[in-house]
């Protein structure tokens, strides 16, 4: 079993709908947890970052984290064509190991 | 402009030629990183560095070789290359924690 499980979609959705894209993960340790997204060609960037528990919201852009559950998601408002692409989740531990473990991305495609 | 840079960006190789890729950052990060990134595997991180002269091994380091004389530079050597690295390779750095990486273009890698 993968220490971080994504489903890869592809996900297709209209322009204007709420996404909704999610990761499972095994290892309790994790506390850091990135949401990264990769266009064609190009490298990962990143679009958000939570440590431990809760919400964060940036603009059209929010990242919950449920530890108990060890389930985290990004959702996306009003999506646009422009956010077609690759989603990565990443996590990390704390205390010194730092070694960053990625989900295998979910790709979207927001159709106009 | 701060980045990551990556060379070459392509590279076709032959099996057991022994070959370097370069990374370097203008950002004084002290955490570096590689990752390949596989169809259907996602990324994984084959060695990171928090600093200088500190490298540890990610989740599939064998095969591969870095080292961190200084703190802009990280490079990946490849003694013996074989057709199963075959990837997409990736460089990243950061601050330390590595929760905001900032990736490379990439080096499309592919041995013969």
């Amino acid at each position: 079993q993968k220490e971080v499980e994504q489903d890869p979609g592809p996900l297709s959705v209209p322009e204007g709908a709420i996404v909704s894209l999610n990761c499972t993960y095994s290892n309790s340790a994790f506390q850091y947890f990135m949401w990264y997204r990769q266009y064609s060609r190009k490298g990962p960037e990143l679009l958000m970052y939570t440590y431990s528990s809760g919400n964060k919201e940036d603009g059209r852009f929010t990242a919950q984290v449920d530890k108990s559950s060890k389930y985290i998601s990004l959702f996306i408002r009003d999506s646009q064509p422009s956010d077609s692409a690759t989603y990565l989740c990443a996590m990390s531990n704390s205390g010194g190991y730092q070694k960053v473990t990625f989900g295998t991305g979910t790709k979207l495609q927001v159709i106009p | 402009e701060a980045q990551v840079t990556q060379n070459p960006r392509y590279l076709i190789t032959v099996t057991g030629k022994k070959l370097t890729v370069t990374c370097s950052q203008n950002m004084n990060h002290e955490y570096m990183s590689w990752y390949r990134q596989d169809p259907g595997l996602g990324l994984r991180q084959i060695y990171y560095s928090m600093n200088v002269e500190v490298t540890d091994k990610g989740d599939v380091p064998e095969g591969y070789k870095v080292s961190r004389k200084e703190k802009r530079n990280f490079p990946l050597i490849l003694e013996s290359p074989s057709p199963n690295q075959t990837s997409l390779y990736f460089c990243a750095s950061s601050l330390s924690p590595p929760y905001e990486q900032y990736f490379g273009p990439g080096t499309r890698l592919t041995v013969t």
